[in-house]
């Protein structure tokens, strides 16, 4: 139990696009889900919460234009990197829970993002 | 500022040697704290939880012992196999953080045959 779905795996695009990453929990509702963002080598640095309905708070020094993230349902939340460039070439991975205070945080596979 | 910090970056070890992996963080105010496997380009799988009224938790080879006081935890793997060489992160919930998260900055573990 308790898995999540993250969506595409490995994206590769021209810089100027727009590229949107789906975080679905499959077999529970999400309240909360988190998005993470991975340089190589480094740890996972936080890039926002969302809470179902609710707009997404940002962790200081990420971009919310940049990084659109919607969760518009329980079982699904979306960011769509807008506009990406090079420096934007990152894993980002996505983390879901239940209830607000909510333990413990459960881990799609991550999507492997390449800007040209 | 809450931080926390894994000790080594880096360990390689022979099959069957038992090891440990240290975490520190920098407030005993915590929640929790969670030890996760990463694979090269994966993500994470959680081992173990332990709530910070606990002291330790074991499943299977791995046992995860927490020292609030010295913002300490350390995660012992017994008999280690090839198929545990994996990045291993320690996460810590700081209370008032809600479930928020702050991840070490991971240990690369090799086990060679």
């Amino acid at each position: 139990g308790a898995v999540v779905s993250q969506h595409p795996s490995w994206v590769i695009c021209k810089s100027g696009t727009s590229v949107k990453i789906e975080c679905r929990s499959l077999d529970f509702q999400a309240t909360t889900m988190f998005w993470y963002r991975q340089f190589p080598k480094q740890s996972l640095m936080l890039m926002a919460t969302s809470n179902e309905g609710s707009k997404a708070t940002y962790e200081q020094g990420v971009e919310k234009d940049k990084f659109l993230i919607n969760h518009a349902s329980l079982t699904l939340s979306t960011l769509t990197v807008t506009s990406a460039h090079p420096e934007d070439s990152s894993f980002y991975i996505c983390s879901a829970s239940g209830t607000v205070i909510v333990q413990p945080q459960h881990f799609g596979d991550g999507t492997r993002l390449s800007i040209l | 500022k809450q931080e926390v910090t894994q000790i080594p970056a880096a360990l390689s070890v022979p099959e069957g040697e038992n090891l440990v992996l240290n975490c520190s963080f920098t407030d005993s105010a915590i929640y929790n704290l969670q030890w996760f496997r990463q694979d090269p380009g994966k993500g994470l799988t959680s081992l173990l939880l332990i709530q910070s009224s606990q002291r330790e938790q074991t499943s299977g080879r791995l046992n995860a012992s927490l020292d609030k006081s010295s913002g300490r935890s350390t995660l012992y793997i017994a008999a280690s196999q090839p198929g545990d060489s994996a990045t291993y992160l320690c996460a810590v919930t700081f209370t008032g953080t809600a479930s928020k998260l702050t991840f070490g900055t991971g240990t690369r573990l090799q086990v060679t045959l």
